[in-house]
């Protein structure tokens, strides 16, 4: 059980255009999911926190107009990163909060390059 | 914010070598868990452990949350343990992760 889908594992996009990641909680309800970004050979850093039904809250630096952050439902959240460029180019992995205390589980991630 | 410190950050072991990794966090925490994140980017959950000492096969943790620490113990070290090891911690339930700067191990045959 417990399992966060996340699509797609990678992508290619040229300078400028838009791409849209999802993540999915497929056997539970998620309240809350987080999304990541990772860049190589460094740790994970929080974007921004998002909850189903409300605005997501962004850490401090990330741009809430570069990167849309939407959780219409309680097993889908996406984010969006608009007119990309290649510095955009990283790692994300999303992860949803499930109920217990242990409860965070992480989705595969997916590898954008911006070109 | 709470500030996490993981240490070393490389390490590379021979075969059949145990070690230790270490997490410091700069405050009280509710939550703490150990990762492990593959090659392929893939974070598995080796341990939830805001207190107290876990094992777990040839892994185990110990976390003494008064002196704001935490301790991953591998031993009889197998290729297949290479990756990064992360530690993360979040300061109440149901809050964000914060993540250490990850502990690169290379498990040498």
């Amino acid at each position: 059980g417990a399992v966060v889908s996340q699509h797609p594992s990678w992508v290619i996009c040229k300078s400028g255009t838009s791409v849209k990641i999802e993540c999915r909680s497929l056997d539970f309800q998620a309240t809350t999911m987080f999304w990541y970004r990772q860049f190589p050979k460094q740790s994970l850093m929080l974007m921004a926190t998002s909850n189903e039904g409300s605005k997501a809250t962004y850490e401090q630096g990330v741009e809430k107009d570069k990167f849309l952050i939407n959780h219409a439902s309680l097993t889908l959240s996406t984010l969006t990163v608009t007119s990309a460029h290649p510095e955009d180019s990283s790692f994300y992995i999303c992860s949803a909060r499930r109920q217990g205390p242990d409860g965070y589980t992480f989705g595969s991630g997916t590898r954008l390059t911006v070109v | 914010g709470i500030q996490v410190e993981q240490s070393p950050p490389d390490l590379i072991l021979q075969e059949g070598a145990n070690s230790t990794l270490r997490c410091n966090f700069s405050d009280s925490v509710n939550n703490l868990q150990w990762f492990h994140q593959n090659p392929w980017g893939q974070l598995i959950n080796l341990f939830y452990i805001p207190s107290g000492t876990k094992q777990n096969g040839r892994l185990s943790a110990t976390t003494v949350a008064t002196e704001r620490y935490s301790l991953l113990y591998i031993s009889s070290s197998q290729t297949t343990d290479s990756g990064v090891y992360f530690c993360a911690v979040a300061v109440a339930a149901g809050n964000k992760l914060t993540f250490g700067g990850g502990t690169r191990v290379l498990v040498k045959p």
